[in-house]
């Protein structure tokens, strides 16, 4: 069985500050990780995703996270924060090659920018 | 781009009523996602189907049944609503087969509120 843990429902930062939103992922194969974004009254849209290859992925917006499986991580971060990151940020994980097709999400972390 | 549309963004129902979500995705996907969404819990999956007539419970499928007669569309129907069924509901839409990422197409959300 799959699980995703969210350390922080919410976070604030002020603008320009480096954001860092925490993500661990427990998984009996290697999995296939993304973050995903939801901004007021919206459906989730992507930010990046990890599948195999280079560890350290790059995304919209600045963002990138980076896979690390020795501590079965996959945290989001972004240099400077700025006020249109104000949103809710979903990490998910599915195992691939599976009957299951669908993700597991974390609980969120609710991002606020202060000015 | 991937489209994944849902019938109503805002729905208020009565207790015992009959209520029918519907999601249409335009990217020929095979595999189609309902999930509901409730704050400090992320996104649980409800139902999903893998294609046309196919179905299998997600881990919160009571209260709730689907029906999928065509690729494109995926209704979620609450039999007899109650009040515990108010929440958010997202719709999700994926490209099935080995070497795809598992990526999730989501839609806008419908907000149901059950009086």
């Amino acid at each position: 069985a799959q699980s995703v843990t969210q350390l922080g429902s919410h976070v604030s930062v002020s603008e320009g500050a480096l954001v860092l939103l925490r993500c661990n992922y427990s998984s009996s194969v290697p999995p296939y990780l993304f973050w995903y974004v939801q901004y007021p009254n919206q459906g989730l849209q992507l930010l990046l995703k990890y599948t195999t290859g280079a560890t350290l992925v790059k995304g919209i917006n600045g963002f990138e996270a980076e896979f690390k499986k020795s501590e079965t991580s996959f945290h989001l971060t972004k240099p400077s924060a700025h006020m249109s990151d104000a949103a809710e940020y979903f990490c998910a994980v599915s195992e691939p090659y599976t009957g299951r097709r669908a993700l597991t999400f974390g609980s969120g972390t609710r991002l606020q920018v202060q000015p | 781009d991937v489209k994944v549309t849902q019938s109503s963004r805002y729905l208020v129902k009565r207790t015992g009523e009959k209520v029918f979500l519907e999601c249409v995705q335009d990217m020929d996907h095979e595999n189609m996602f309902w999930y509901r969404q409730d704050p400090g819990l992320g996104l649980r999956l409800i139902y999903f189907s893998y294609d046309v007539k196919m179905k299998e419970k997600g881990d919160i499928p009571e209260g709730y049944s689907v029906s999928r007669e065509k690729k494109e569309r995926f209704s979620l129907i609450l039999e007899s609503a109650s009040t515990n069924q108010t929440s958010m509901y997202l719709c999700a839409s994926r490209l099935s087969g080995r070497g795809t990422s598992n990526e999730q197409f989501f839609g806008p959300g419908t907000r149901l509120t059950v009086l």
